[in-house]
């Protein structure tokens, strides 16, 4: 049980564009999922947290307008990078708070590439 | 804020010996401390964790010891194969956020045959 799906899982996008990530909570409900971001050998960095029916509450230094992130059910929160551009090129992980308290399941990750 | 430190950020480690990683976190209000294993270009895998209730816990090779008065907690691998070979993080549950954490900056373990 408890299992988190990401997709997609490769993403190359042209510098300008808008690319949506979607992460789903397979087997159970999820009222809050979170968003990292990990660069090549580097820790995961937390960038929004996602709560279902309300606004996401995203960290200190990270964009609202860039990263929009929506969690319209208790089993799908998407992940909206806008105006992508080269620098945005990295590794997207989110989670999702699973049946016992304080664990997050994570996704496998998706891997998006600017040009 | 929470502020969690991960040393070393690199270990290598004979096979069949031992392999410890130390975290130290700045809140007192957290109270949980799970540990991650991250293949590359893979997602975390819980491998343990511990609550602030409890001292000590293991799972077979893995064992986590929690110093909740000098807000220390380490990894504890032993008998390490080659397939333990991975990046580590720790992390702590943040006080300011239910269930949201503050990760460690993560350890290379290289197990060598």
């Amino acid at each position: 049980g408890a299992v988190v799906s990401q997709h997609p899982s490769r993403v190359i996008c042209k510098s300008g564009t808008s690319v949506k990530i979607e992460c789903r909570s397979l087997d159970f409900q999820a009222t809050t999922m979170f968003w990292y971001r990990q660069f090549p050998k580097q820790s995961l960095m937390l960038m929004a947290t996602s709560n279902e029916g309300s606004k996401a509450t995203y960290e200190q230094g990270v964009e609202k307008d860039k990263f929009l992130i929506n969690h319209a059910s208790l089993t799908l929160s998407t992940l909206t990078v806008t105006s992508a551009h080269p620098e945005d090129s990295s590794f997207y992980i989110c989670s999702a708070v699973g049946l016992a308290d304080y664990e997050q399941y994570f996704g496998p990750g998706t891997r998006l590439t600017v040009t | 804020g929470e502020n969690v430190e991960q040393h070393p950020s690199t270990l290598s480690v004979q096979e069949g010996d031992s392999a410890v990683i130390k975290c130290t976190y700045s809140d007192s209000a957290s109270n949980y401390f799970p540990w991650y294993k991250q293949e590359l270009g893979k997602r975390p895998q819980l491998i343990i964790d511990i609550r602030s209730n409890v001292g000590e816990k293991k799972d077979q090779r893995i064992a986590v010891t929690l110093n909740k008065t000098a807000k220390h907690f380490s990894l504890h691998i032993t008998e390490t194969q080659p397939e333990d070979s991975a990046v580590y993080f720790c992390a702590a549950n943040s006080p300011s956020g239910t269930y949201k954490y503050i990760f460690g900056t993560g350890t290379r373990l290289k197990v060598l045959a």
